[in-house]
């Protein structure tokens, strides 16, 4: 099936920093989605984006769907202690029948250090 | 307010005993869906629903159920749990196919 490479793992930061993570396939997906998950919780949708080259922002977030139609990219801006969690990309396809399942990265697992 | 809400929130429980976890949300939502959470593997998708007596697979359905009879209700069901089932569960729904919106807060189930 479809995967998708999700980078970095994990990210240490200082409280402040801003915040790149991303998110490549082999595969073209129609529609890329972000997600926070925080401990003990659900995942929690940031963003979604529906077209190559789309840029989007949510506050301090910062999305964008690759050209290429394989990647996504997510930015935080200035990081604060409650952006602290697991960040997850998500594709998604569409066939004839409608939409294929969501594919989910492993997630960025974000600490800021005080 | 708008949510999805799961029960129980942890169960623990012996191989081959029967559980239904339920999960029910309260947005009118038509599709609903099933995900697995495991170390490593990431979220992978049981089972999903269009609407009301529609379900169909997701990537690992083997060993579970679901039932959609009514819109707002979509329950998962281990009619014989095994401890590779172990796991945390989410809920999940939304109104536009495939965009999952609203998940629930998880189900940890450990099968002993």
């Amino acid at each position: 099936g479809q995967q998708l490479n999700q980078s970095p793992q994990s990210m240490f930061i200082q409280e402040g920093e801003d915040v790149s993570m991303n998110c490549t396939s082999s595969s073209i997906f129609n529609t890329w989605l972000w997600y926070k998950q925080e401990p003990g919780e659900g995942p929690v949708l940031l963003i979604a984006l529906y077209k190559a080259g789309e840029l989007t922002s949510n506050g301090r977030l910062t999305a964008q769907f690759g050209i290429t139609r394989k990647d996504s990219f997510l930015n935080i801006s200035a990081s604060i202690p409650s952006d602290v969690g697991i960040y997850f990309c998500a594709g998604l396809t569409y066939s004839g029948g409608g939409a294929d399942g969501l594919t989910f990265g492993k997630g960025t697992h974000l600490i800021i250090q005080p | 307010e708008a949510q999805v809400t799961q029960n129980p929130r942890y169960l623990i429980t012996v191989t081959g005993k029967k559980l239904t976890v339920t999960c029910s949300q309260n947005m009118n939502h038509e599709y609903m869906s099933w995900y697995r959470q495991d170390p490593g593997l990431g979220l992978r998708q049981i089972y999903y629903s269009m609407n009301v007596e529609v379900t169909d697979k997701g990537d690992v359905p083997e060993g579970y159920k679901v039932s959609r009879k009514e819109k707002r209700n979509f329950p998962l069901i281990l009619e014989s749990p095994s401890p590779n089932q172990t796991s945390l569960y989410f809920c999940a729904s939304s109104q536009s196919q495939g965009i999952f919106t609203h998940f629930g807060p998880g189900t940890r189930l450990t099968v002993t």
